[in-house]
């Protein structure tokens, strides 16, 4: 089946550092790529997405590049503000075959940016 | 604000009885997934429907069900509760039949004691 495998957490930076949350796949055919953030008592909220190989999701200073070859998608972000503290998922989803329809989740990685 | 709604916030209730989760997704989305969150397995995807029709499952107990009338708001039963039910359940939707961006709502929060 198909299964998506986040950094562990938590990770706690300080304001203005280097984010990187990394997350890999296993899938058969060809998956669309989701980052998801959830603040404290909320839902989950699409952060970014990529539907093919090579493409890079973007928002809010986060990036991610779908990378095929190394079966990743590996979020960014230049610098980190107290504002980005929360739970982040990474995720994919198949159109085709025996899992189209199901959306895979990450464990989720909680992100802590201190002032 | 995703536009998703769900009823209710909280509901907390006893081992063994039934309870009736309730989602209105976004304004002309079709499909609705159904999820749950809990602390020791993360976020489980349950279910989906799409246009009143079920389309895709996952790690759906037996005890519950799911169906989506033709309004397109879904409903989640949860029935013979134990307290292992105990968990956030969200209700996402999206546009169409493929599974795309999903918006969620802000959950349901259920508590069996």
């Amino acid at each position: 089946g198909n299964s998506v495998t986040q950094m562990e957490g938590p990770v706690t930076l300080s304001e203005e550092a280097f984010l990187t949350i990394n997350c890999t796949y296993t899938a058969t055919g060809y998956p669309s790529l989701f980052w998801y953030v959830q603040y404290p008592g909320e839902g989950l909220q699409l952060l970014l997405k990529a539907t093919k190989a090579d493409d890079k999701g973007s928002n809010k200073g986060f990036e991610a590049t779908y990378r095929k070859e190394t079966t990743s998608f590996h979020l960014e972000k230049g610098s980190v503000q107290v504002s980005d503290s929360a739970v982040y998922f990474c995720a994919l989803s198949v159109a085709r075959g025996t899992n189209a329809g199901k959306s895979t989740f990450g464990d989720g990685t909680t992100l802590t940016v201190k002032p | 604000d995703s536009g998703v709604t769900q009823t209710p916030k909280h509901l907390i209730t006893a081992t063994g009885q039934r309870v009736t989760l309730r989602c209105s997704p976004r304004s002309g989305d079709l499909s609705v997934y159904w999820y749950q969150q809990s602390l020791d397995q993360g976020l489980q995807f349950l279910i989906q429907y799409y246009n009143g029709e079920e389309r895709a499952k996952g790690n759906i107990l037996e005890r519950f069900s799911a169906q989506q009338f033709p309004d397109l708001h879904s409903e989640l039963n949860l029935s013979s509760l134990e307290l292992g039910d105990s968990a956030l359940y969200f209700c996402a939707s999206s546009s169409g039949r493929e599974v795309n961006e999903q918006y969620f709502g802000p959950g349901t929060r259920l508590t069996v004691t």
